[in-house]
């Protein structure tokens, strides 16, 4: 079945540092990928996303190119802020209207 | 209106409580879903409603009732809930673009 791994957080970084969270997936066809980011006490916020291959997803100054050769969505942002701190959710849907499949989630802490 | 309400925001009942969860989203969008979350985990898929009928249900327990009044408006009805259900209740939307999350409800049973 179709599934998404994350790297293993917490991450924590200093304000402007650079930040890369890590996601890969497994799914047949060709399926659409997403951002989600949780804020405390929050729900769910669709951040990104991208439908098909080599597509970049930018949003708020976080970007994610859909890579199929390497089966990854990696998030990124040049200059990460205290507000930036959350939990980062890659997930993906299956092209055969499977339903959404969650990755663990990364939780980003941000010193300032 | 691009977003999805929920209320109310937070609920504490106790084991021999009923209470209701409401759901509402003007998106024009005809899946609506129903999720768990408990902390540090992503949230769980619970029920799925299409068109205003039932079209999933993860094997959730009966003290769980899902409702579709209509189009934009999904509940979801809690009796006899147990303390491990305590949790963040998650509704959501979807169209193509995408799934869209409410606020959530954090539910507490005591």
């Amino acid at each position: 079945g179709n599934s998404v791994t994350q790297m293993e957080g917490p991450v924590t970084l200093s304000e402007e540092a650079f930040l890369t969270i890590n996601c890969t997936y497994t799914a047949t066809g060709y399926p659409s990928l997403f951002w989600y980011v949780q804020y405390p006490g929050e729900g769910l916020q669709l951040l990104l996303k991208a439908t098909k291959a080599d597509d970049k997803g930018s949003n708020k100054g976080f970007e994610a190119t859909y890579r199929k050769e390497t089966t990854s969505f990696h998030l990124e942002k040049g200059s990460v802020q205290v507000s930036d701190s959350a939990v980062y959710f890659c997930a993906l849907r299956g092209n055969y209207g499977q339903n959404f499949v969650f990755g663990p989630g990364t939780r980003l802490s941000v010193l300032p | 209106d691009t977003e999805v309400t929920q209320t109310p925001k937070h609920l504490v009942m106790g084991m021999t409580n009923k209470k209701s969860l409401k759901c509402e989203q003007h998106m024009g969008h005809r899946a609506m879903y129903w999720y768990k979350q408990k902390a540090k985990k992503p949230p769980e898929l619970m029920f799925v409603y299409s068109y205003e009928k039932l079209s999933i249900n993860e094997s959730v327990p009966s003290r769980f009732s899902p409702e579709c009044p209509n189009s934009s408006l999904l509940n979801l009805h809690l009796h006899a809930l147990q303390p491990e259900d305590s949790a963040l209740y998650l509704c959501a939307s979807s169209h193509w673009t995408g799934k869209f999350f409410g606020p959530g409800t954090r539910l507490t049973v005591l």
